[in-house]
Formats: structure tokens, sequence, C-alpha cells
């Protein structure tokens, strides 16, 4: 099974700040890797595709890139609604499989 | 407008089965892959299994923590996917999401439904 591992697991930031988020694969998965946003009580949102394609509606300040076994998510000046957890996934190979999660607090 | 409504959930003792269903609306539903992903309480998303889409048979995929205990399958004519868990334990709590995909990914999740494995 591919591995997926993210870092930083938990990020304290500011509003306006810029947010990195890592997603390290165990094994090349080209870009056959997703990001999505989740908040509280809510199901996943699709946000970067292929690696560093933008899904339909999710706005700029979001960017995704790398290829092969690292990638990076990330969020230009954070705003207040940004504030959720997020995951990559990759879709090389069964079984999919998600990274941990990287939790993003307000400071 | 794409809509899932997942239902189904419930309390279940260990070893016993449930049976959950997605219906979808707002597409061609024999044309897109589905997939089944859950949430453990306080947990990060674990992928479940997949419904290919009719061209592909409708053939199935599974992670190793549910095969041979879930079965994903279809309801062409109700437009509805299903998950049919058996044999179910308590690590099985989760809430279940069912997405459709376009391409390669999932682009819109029901709600979910909460299952809770416990005597």
């Amino acid at each position: 099974d591919i591995q997926l591992t993210q870092s930083p697991s938990f990020l304290s930031a500011s509003v306006g700040d810029r947010v990195t988020i890592t997603c390290r694969a165990s094994q090349d998965i080209s870009s056959s890797l997703a990001w999505f946003q989740q908040k509280p009580g809510k199901a996943p949102k699709l946000l970067i595709y292929a690696a560093s394609t933008l899904q339909g509606g999710v706005p700029s300040r979001f960017s995704g890139s790398g290829s092969g076994t690292e990638f990076t998510l990330t969020i230009n000046s954070l705003p207040p609604e940004d504030f959720a957890t997020y995951y990559c996934q990759q879709l090389k190979s069964y079984p999919i499989t998600f990274g941990g999660g990287t939790k993003v607090e307000i400071k | 407008e794409v809509q899932l409504v997942e239902s189904g959930g419930g309390l279940v003792q260990p070893g016993g089965s449930l049976r959950l269903s997605c219906a979808a609306s707002g597409f061609t539903f024999s044309d897109h892959y589905m997939d089944w992903v859950r949430q453990a309480p306080g947990k990060g998303l674990e992928w479940v299994g997949r419904s290919r889409n009719k061209v592909n048979s409708y053939t199935t995929e599974y992670a190793a923590s549910v095969k041979g205990r879930f079965i994903i399958s279809r309801d062409e004519s109700r437009n509805s996917l299903h998950l049919q868990m058996n044999s179910l334990k308590t690590e099985d709590t989760a809430v279940y999401y069912c997405g459709r995909l376009s391409g390669n990914n999932v682009d819109y999740w029901g709600q979910g439904t909460l299952v809770t494995v416990s005597s």
C-alpha cells in the first residue's frame, strides 16, 4: 500500500498568513494526488486534483505543486473560513489512501 | 444539481450487519464511479471501497480492512449505491460518506451517515 505522510499534523496560523502543507508518498505516484478541506461535521471538499489543478469554484488562493513523492498545498493570505483540516489522497493505485491530515488552527 | 443522500446508519452490535444506501440524483448515475469513505470519531479519512461505472460492469475494489465483510452494489433502477456491512467490528464505528467521482476524483459527497458498533 502507498503511505502518505502529511506534515505538520497541526499548524497554528494567523489570518492573512501564507500556509504550506506537505504530503510525502512512500513511492512514486506521479501526479495522482488530490487535496481536500474538511470542516467539523461536514463532508470533505475537493480543492486540488492531479497535484496542481484547481477544482472549479475553489478560490485561487489555494495552489498545489509537486510530483513523484513530494507534494505541497499552499494557501495564500489565509482567511478565517480556511481554518479547517486538510487531507491529501493518492489515486495512483489501490487501495486509495489518505494522509493523516493537517489541522490548521487560529493562532 | 448533484445530490447524494446517505441513509441506513445506526447502532448495531459487534458481529451484526447493516446496509447503507446512497441515493443519487442530478446526474447520470451509471456513468460515474462511486466511492465509500469513512471517518471514525476524531480520526482521519479512510477509503472503504469503489464501484466502477456501468461501462466497467460496476466492478468493485475494497480496502483490506473491509474486504470479505463489506459488499458494494448498485440499484440502477433507483439510482442508489449500497454498502452491505457484515461481521461488524467496533473499529467500523464511523461516519460513512458516499462520493461521486468525476474523472479520478470525488467531486461531490453526501452528508454522511453514522454507524456505531457497540454492545
